[in-house]
């Protein structure tokens, strides 16, 4: 079984400034995808980013971006020139893409991440 | 942009009763989930159904529960008999087919279900 953790329970940071989310996972698989999902408060889950295994590059969508470390399985988001919008929980999740999940994602515990003016 | 939607926004029921949480998904999306999140806690896999039979469920997925596809457009969740520790919050997702990359999940925006 995967398992997600996310080791910081809540963060904060600047208008305009870099914040860095973590997230660990364990995995006997080699070939997953992780995500990063955003749920402000209405509480919907939003798709960030995401990451595929087998690629070495880090994702990067526009502010958000990644560093994938697979051998230390390690999984940060960073968000540049946060904004205030950015405030949210935000979720680590992983996918199994070699097993027989039909889809199942594994989340981690979240961050809030306040993002104050 | 399609979007799964979800009724009703907010259920409360009485311990022991029946309720019934509704979902349509995206109308070309062929996979469908439930996961629910206890308040301050992580989302949770409950199920996902394909084909018109469950693929695969989580140890939380007991007998209490059942999922249903009654027509072409609704995707439903049953729980039998709540009790107070099914109060959470509970989303429904939709992809084309079971995994990334293209095929993300695209999740609704949940219903709040408090058991009193």
């Amino acid at each position: 079984a995967q398992t997600v953790t996310q080791s910081q329970p809540e963060m904060s940071v600047q208008e305009a400034e870099t914040v860095t989310l973590s997230c660990t996972y364990d995995t006997s698989e080699s070939n997953y995808y992780l995500f990063w999902y955003k749920q402000p408060p209405s509480r919907q889950m939003i798709l960030v980013i995401r990451q595929e295994a087998y690629k070495q590059q880090n994702a990067t969508e526009n502010r958000f971006s990644v560093n994938f470390q697979k051998a230390a399985k390690s999984f940060s988001l960073k968000i540049s020139d946060s904004q205030l919008g950015d405030t949210a929980m935000y979720f680590c999740a992983f996918f199994n893409a070699g097993g027989t999940s039909y889809g199942k994602l594994t989340f981690g515990q979240g961050t809030i991440l306040t993002v104050h003016p | 942009e399609p979007e799964v939607t979800q009724t009703p926004s907010h259920q409360v029921t009485q311990m022991g009763q029946e309720v019934i949480l509704r979902c349509v998904p995206i109308s070309n999306h062929l996979y469908f989930y439930w996961y629910r999140q206890i308040l301050g806690q992580k989302v949770e896999f409950l199920v996902s159904f394909y084909n018109n039979e469950i693929s695969e469920k989580s140890e939380i997925f007991d007998d209490q529960f059942s999922v249903e596809r009654p027509d072409g457009s609704n995707f439903t969740l049953k729980i039998r008999s709540t009790k107070l520790e099914d109060s959470a919050m509970y989303f429904c997702a939709s992809s084309e087919i079971g995994g990334p990359p293209s095929h993300e999940q695209y999740f609704g925006p949940g219903t709040r279900l408090t058991v009193t």
